[in-house]
């Protein structure tokens, strides 16, 4: 169990365009979910948060209105990138809170690498 | 603020040796400590968790937590090449009905045959 999924897995558009990125549980509901961003040999850094329901909560330096996050149902949770630019280019990981308990373990996507040119 | 710190490595074990992997963090209310591993250009896999002090086993992974100490390791046992990757240690800390959970930078393993 426990199973995250990320559509696309690897994108590559123009400068300008956006780009939709899907991130679903698989076999769990997950009323939190949480997007990440990791560039090569760096470290994961939170994005932003996503509640169910209700509005994401971005991390200090995320711009809100360039990152779209919607969490519509309790298995889904899309992240939006408009107006991509190269520095835009990334590797774009969500992963899923797994209610299990106390424990909440998270659980990670496969990720998507997102291009742009 | 948070901290979650790892020597960056690269750790370097030969095959069949036992990789220790160390981990402190600072916030002393923390809960639950978590375990990933990530290959070069994958995601992180969650391999352990463990929420009370001592030991807890699973397979070759061992995962000791020390709160007094705000310490948490992972052992490997008989080490593999297929081991070598990152590995990031994880704290989850609740604070007013929010949990955060807070990476720290990994420490690169190398395991050699």
């Amino acid at each position: 169990g426990a199973v995250v999924s990320q559509h696309p897995s690897w994108v590559i558009c123009k400068s300008g365009t956006s780009v939709k990125i899907e991130c679903r549980s698989l076999d769990f509901q997950a009323t939190t979910m949480f997007w990440y961003r990791q560039f090569p040999k760096q470290s994961l850094m939170l994005m932003a948060t996503s509640n169910e329901g209700s509005k994401a909560t971005y991390e200090q330096g995320v711009e809100k209105d360039k990152f779209l996050i919607n969490h519509a149902s309790l298995t889904l949770s899309t992240l939006t990138v408009t107006s991509a630019h190269p520095e835009d280019s990334s590797f774009y990981i969500c992963s899923a809170r797994h209610p299990q308990g106390a424990s909440y373990e998270q659980y990670f996507g496969p990720g998507t690498r997102l291009t742009v040119t | 603020q948070k901290e979650v710190e790892q020597n960056s490595g690269p750790l370097s074990v030969p095959e069949g040796a036992i990789a220790s992997l160390n981990c402190t963090y600072s916030d002393r209310v923390s809960q639950s400590f978590f375990w990933y591993r990530q290959y070069s250009g994958k995601s992180p896999e969650l391999i352990m968790s463990i929420y009370s002090n001592g030991d807890k086993e699973d397979g070759r992974f061992t995962a000791q937590l020390n709160k007094a100490s705000q310490y948490v390791s992972l052992l490997i046992r008989d080490s593999q090449p297929s081991d070598s990757a990152t590995y990031l240690c994880a704290v989850m800390s609740s604070e007013s009905g929010y949990s955060t959970l807070t990476f720290g930078k990994g420490t690169m393993l190398l395991v050699s045959p």
